[in-house]
């Protein structure tokens, strides 16, 4: 197990502005996955995250929009950029952890309402 | 690409009742199975999971899924529901792809509502 944080828990933002989501972890990352949960939808992967390499996006999502930074192997940022309401969701940061291969954890959640 | 189906967007049962949570997956070898629930306003925790060992999983809060090849299914099961099991069941897969890294693939969720 793991004990993942991620900042801001939620935020309300403008159009236009940016948000930075924080995803710590206290135990080592193999990889990084950053999801998108819309209003009462399932999960969308945005990107996955090796340390060291750039992000592979999914169809729908581009590195411009969501630039994701992995400095470490226990902590990795989601800006999401010049936000519209379509961007209202909520966002987690999902660890696969060096010793549990084929499960994935998930962060509490960034709940963005964007105006 | 593998995918789940989850059958019934909200299922009512009531206190003592048994749960029943359908999940079917498609998938030409065998994969890797979980189910998640989401507790109101919070996030994600694994329930249990299917790795090709046991075909019969049990998880935490008494919940159980049987892993059946033949009907491609991962249903979840608890013999008596509890007014706490009330949250949204995600069944997922997970998928094999280029790199060597495994990509979860979630199911549409099911919403359970618990009647005392």
């Amino acid at each position: 197990s793991a004990v993942i944080s991620q900042k801001p828990s939620r935020d309300i933002c403008q159009r236009g502005t940016s948000l930075t989501i924080q995803c710590q972890v206290d135990s080592q990352v193999t990889m990084m996955f950053w999801y998108r949960q819309q209003p009462g939808q399932s999960l969308t992967l945005i990107a996955t995250a090796n340390q060291g390499s750039e992000a592979t996006y999914e169809s729908g999502f581009v590195i411009d929009k969501f630039p994701i930074s992995r400095p470490n192997l226990t902590f990795s940022t989601l800006t999401v950029s010049n936000m519209s309401p379509e961007d209202s969701s909520i966002y987690l940061c999902s660890p696969r952890l060096a010793e549990t291969y084929n499960e994935q954890f998930f962060g509490p959640g960034t709940r963005l309402t964007v105006l | 690409a593998q995918s789940v189906t989850q059958l019934g967007s909200h299922v009512s049962v009531s206190e003592g009742a048994l749960v029943l949570l359908r999940c079917n997956y498609s998938s030409s070898v065998p994969p890797y199975l979980f189910w998640y629930v989401q507790y109101p306003n919070q996030g994600l925790q694994l329930l249990l999971k299917y790795t090709s060992a046991a075909t019969l999983v049990k998880g935490i809060n008494g919940f159980e899924a049987e892993f059946k090849k033949s009907e491609t299914s991962f249903h979840l099961t608890k013999p008596s529901a509890h007014m706490s099991d009330a949250a949204e069941y995600f069944c997922a897969v997970s998928d094999r792809v280029s790199g060597g890294y495994q990509k979860v693939t979630f199911g549409t969720g099911t919403k359970l509502q618990v009647i005392p």
